[in-house]
């Protein structure tokens, strides 16, 4: 069975650092991409950026570039979405979802249960 | 990229049909035939429901259907079911993906 496994809600402090995970099992972690996703509360779908696991090369949202560094390791089937100094805007739900490593499919087909992220003072 | 522009609720009674648009530019939904729906039910992940504008996965009943014309994609769902109440999110790929704003379809 395809599982995309997130790591747990996370509260943390404006200024401190998180690093949030996604855990792919039931399937070759090298035979796809890992996007990741943000939704704010009561907002939509916004798309943050992607990673291949199989020699990291990574895209991300001119939005989120520079806000938001994304990484992956394949020895552990993990994709990692982290941030140096989260702001209070920060505060959303996190989605990691997988997208076949193959021209042509452009569609997210599994995703993970979310990560809520929680920054207050 | 802005945000694809969907209509923010629809509603429609058991057994009827609804359609949801979703509107882009000529650079994502009508350049590339890589648009993909998702329903989300409140506090769930996001569900793939349609892909390449018009495929279903394994899985999805074949009340739900896509189609696009133009800059314009659609998504309708036929028989409608209590269970089919949730969020409806179109998405576009145009060398990076864009999603809509939403839907919430409310079943009467």
């Amino acid at each position: 069975e395809v599982q995309l496994v997130q790591s747990g809600a996370e509260v943390k402090k404006p200024g401190e650092s998180l690093k949030i995970s996604c855990k792919g099992s039931g399937y070759s972690f090298t035979s796809y991409w890992i996007g990741w996703v943000r939704q704010m509360p009561g907002k939509g779908l916004e798309w943050m950026g992607i990673i291949y696991p199989g020699d990291s090369d990574t895209r991300y949202s001119p939005s989120f570039q520079g806000q938001v560094t994304i990484s992956a390791d394949k020895s552990i089937s993990t994709a990692y979405l982290q941030w140096s100094s989260l702001k209070a805007s920060d505060t959303a739900m996190y989605y990691c979802a997988r997208r076949l490593y193959s021209s042509g499919w452009y569609f997210f087909d599994y995703w993970g249960q979310g990560t809520l992220v929680t920054v207050s003072s | 990229q802005s945000a694809l522009t969907q209509p923010r609720s629809v509603s429609g009674s058991p057994g009827q049909s609804v359609t949801i648009s979703c509107t882009g530019t000529s650079s994502d939904v009508g350049g590339y035939n890589y648009v993909s729906w998702y329903q989300q039910h409140p506090g769930k992940a996001p569900k793939l429901m349609i892909y390449d504008v018009s495929k279903r996965p394994s899985g999805v009943p074949d009340r739900f259907s896509g189609s696009k014309s133009g800059n314009t994609a659609s998504l309708t769902i036929s028989g409608l079911q209590a269970e089919d109440e949730a969020d409806y999110y179109c998405c576009s790929y145009a060398g990076s993906w864009v999603f809509g704003g939403g839907t919430k379809l409310t079943v009467l």
